[in-house]
């Protein structure tokens, strides 16, 4: 089991650029989290998906961040016109769909952007 | 809406010796409380989990219990490994499978 995979690690953009975060999550997981981290607000739920359907956004800035997530095995967090405020580590979470560990968030390694 | 305390923005200590970290909550749902550990440049990891009342919960050396009538749920180890230092989260959910909402992090720096 790889775990979950986030691509890339590093990605660095200049001011008005768009960046674009993947996610692959764990095999036969049902539900998708996207999170934002930072030093001064910590860890901070964006959105997420239940069986590639979109449940839950409050957590997603209104512009410039949307989520997508086409089929099961990925899930997209796309930035357009990057700010250097939304550089954070974006942290990608699956979950699976039944059993003693439906409600155990299973993290990715993150995609730290930078955004000059 | 949902929010977490978290006291102690760092806590160092030395090894052998016990820790405790504070986390309390509020939420106007039904309650599934968690601590994630993150190591150093890796993900969060789930560490214990508990969503019954007054019931203890143990993993890897640590506990915690849920308290619903102060709205707590510390995280205490015995005796400090110098492997325990770490970002601890404290992390609420009003239901399974849903977004959590985490307190600020409580970083732990454990010295020989």
């Amino acid at each position: 089991n790889a775990g979950v995979i986030q691509t890339p690690r590093h990605k660095v953009t200049g001011k008005g650029q768009e960046a674009t975060l993947w996610c692959e999550p764990i095999s036969g997981h049902s539900a998708v989290f996207w999170y934002r981290q930072t030093i001064v607000q910590g860890l901070e739920f964006l959105t997420y998906f239940r069986n590639q359907a979109p449940i839950d956004d409050s957590g997603m800035p209104k512009e410039r961040f949307s989520a997508q997530m086409p089929n099961q095995s990925h899930s997209t967090l796309k930035i357009q016109s990057t700010q250097p405020q939304d550089s954070a580590v974006y942290l990608c979470a699956s979950s699976p769909p039944g059993g003693v560990n439906q409600d155990t968030q299973y993290f990715g390694p993150g995609t730290r952007l930078l955004v000059l | 809406g949902d929010s977490v305390t978290q006291t102690e923005g760092l806590v160092t200590l030395t090894e052998g010796l016990p820790v405790m970290l504070n986390c309390t909550y509020q939420t106007a749902y039904s309650t599934f409380l968690f601590w994630y550990v993150q190591h150093l440049n890796e993900a969060p990891k789930l560490l214990l989990k508990s969503s019954t009342d007054n019931k203890r919960t143990e993993h890897q050396g640590f506990h915690a219990t849920l308290h619903k009538s102060s709205s707590s749920f510390h995280l205490q180890k015995s005796s400090a490994q110098l492997s325990d230092s770490a970002l601890y989260y404290c992390a609420l959910s009003g239901n399974y499978a849903q977004g959590l909402t985490f307190g600020l992090g409580t970083r732990v720096s454990v010295f020989p």
